[in-house]
């Protein structure tokens, strides 16, 4: 069964660097979506990504994310500037057009 | 936009009683919820959903009810087993915009054997 797969697992970095995320969604998926999940706490949309372009974004989504789907496959999220409260579960989701979402195994980034 | 508030945060039942857990969400027009398990540092996984066009789904020992009218849907679990410790998070597709999905705060579920 196709899987949504991300990489890294784990990202560790230094305050006020830029990291990248990547997922590959499930290939005749049409929506994207990233969320996150601090640690104990639910997991929270960030944005979501049609016809290649973001389609809605939350209030924590500010100017220090952006997000590309550089080819057929990839749905990167950058974040610029990281701050320590950036530290948390990142997910990745997919759906076809029906409404499921299927999530990856999430990068865990910490922010030192 | 959407609200979805999850009862109870932390749950504790012997093996093989039932478990069930309630979520309740502010905004009528949304019409999917599924129910997601997570266990300790994995993705969360889709269990059961249901769609605003039925009452009731079943699924060998997992069902979810719903109560449109007083807007709160229910997971139910029979003859829970060791595995089914999680945590478990309830979600309702925010309609207005992409359908995110906007997730109850979470209930940690522990069987006891």
């Amino acid at each position: 069964e196709p899987e949504v797969t991300q990489t890294p697992s784990h990202q560790v970095t230094q305050m006020g660097q830029e990291v990248i995320l990547r997922c590959v969604p499930i290939s005749n998926h049409l929506y994207f979506y990233w969320y996150r999940q601090i640690l104990g706490q639910k997991v929270e949309f960030l944005v979501s990504f049609y016809n290649n372009e973001i389609s809605e974004k939350s209030e924590i989504f500010d100017d220090q994310f952006s997000v590309e789907r550089p080819d057929g496959s990839n749905f990167t999220l950058k974040i610029r500037s990281t701050k320590l409260e950036d530290s948390a579960m990142y997910f990745c989701a997919s759906r076809p057009l029906t409404d499921t979402q299927y999530f990856g195994p999430g990068t865990r980034l910490t922010v030192l | 936009g959407e609200n979805v508030e999850q009862h109870p945060s932390t749950l504790s039942v012997q093996e093989g009683d039932s478990a069930v857990i309630k979520c309740t969400y502010s905004d009528s027009a949304s019409n999917y919820f599924p129910w997601y398990k997570q266990e300790l540092g994995k993705r969360p996984q889709l269990i059961i959903d249901i769609r605003s066009n039925v009452g009731e789904k079943k699924d060998q020992r997992i069902a979810v009810t719903l109560n449109k009218t007083a807007k709160h849907f229910s997971l139910h679990i029979t003859e829970t087993q060791p595995e089914d410790s999680a945590v478990y998070f309830c979600a309702a597709t925010d309609r207005q915009g992409a359908q995110k999905l906007v997730f109850g705060q979470g209930t940690r579920l522990t069987i006891n054997p």
